[in-house]
């Protein structure tokens, strides 16, 4: 089973609209944590924002923020008043328990922004 | 502080042939990882360490081997190149109990 899921290849989003990107993720750990990273087209990876299993409160920030639903396990990120700069390759990450170093990450999801 | 680097940028290889990818980071960071990404299966661990002289296997390990001679480098070999294994290679570094990783510009190998 695939641990991290992100169903849209694509998404298109008007210029200062917000837009959410789905993350699913599986796991049967307690402790873990969940990451978005952006790839612009230059290719480097790039942090957005973490999320931990135990963190009650959605992570937020800047613009970037992490609807976090544990009972369904998704982890989805919104971002809002999108930007010209954002269009980018998105991709959704886990690291399951606390100190093991696994890491998933999914298929990613490509965002462009529309004038 | 040039934070994680990659060596090389780019390399095409023949079947069977060998070569080595070397990451570097200038961060004291314990913990370094080897990923591949191909299009449409987003990033793949391959081996990871956690210090010194240590190597774990990832997800996708065979025809890859490791080695963690020095806390700042951790070296990627391909003993005998194969065209599945043309990918875009990234390395990446963090400290204990961090949770963002920092990747290294990455390295796009071509195996004909």
């Amino acid at each position: 089973a695939q641990k991290i899921t992100q169903t849209q290849p694509g998404m298109f989003v008007q210029e200062k609209e917000a837009v959410t990107l789905d993350c699913t993720y599986d796991t049967s750990d307690q402790s873990y944590g969940l990451f978005w990273y952006k790839q612009p087209s230059s290719g480097e990876m790039i942090f957005l924002i973490y999320q931990g299993s135990y963190d009650e409160q959605n992570a937020t920030e800047g613009r970037y923020s992490l609807n976090f639903q544990k009972a369904r396990k998704s982890a989805n990120l919104v971002i809002s008043a999108s930007q010209l700069g954002d269009s980018a390759m998105y991709f959704c990450a886990m690291r399951e328990g606390l100190l093991r170093n696994q890491f998933y990450f999914g298929t990613g999801t490509s965002l462009t922004v529309i004038p | 502080n040039a934070g994680v680097t990659q060596t090389p940028k780019f390399r095409v290889l023949k079947t069977g042939q060998s070569m080595t990818l070397l990451c570097a980071q200038d961060m004291n960071h314990e913990y370094m990882y080897w990923y591949r990404q191909d299009p449409g299966m987003g990033l793949r661990l391959i081996h990871y360490s956690v210090g010194e002289g240590t190597t774990a296997k990832g997800e996708v390990p065979d025809g890859y081997n490791v080695s963690r001679l020095k806390k700042q480098n951790f070296l990627l070999g391909l003993e005998s190149a194969a065209p599945s294994q043309t990918s875009v290679y990234f390395c990446a570094s963090n400290p204990p109990g961090a949770y963002e990783q920092y990747f290294g510009p990455g390295t796009r190998l071509t195996v004909t």
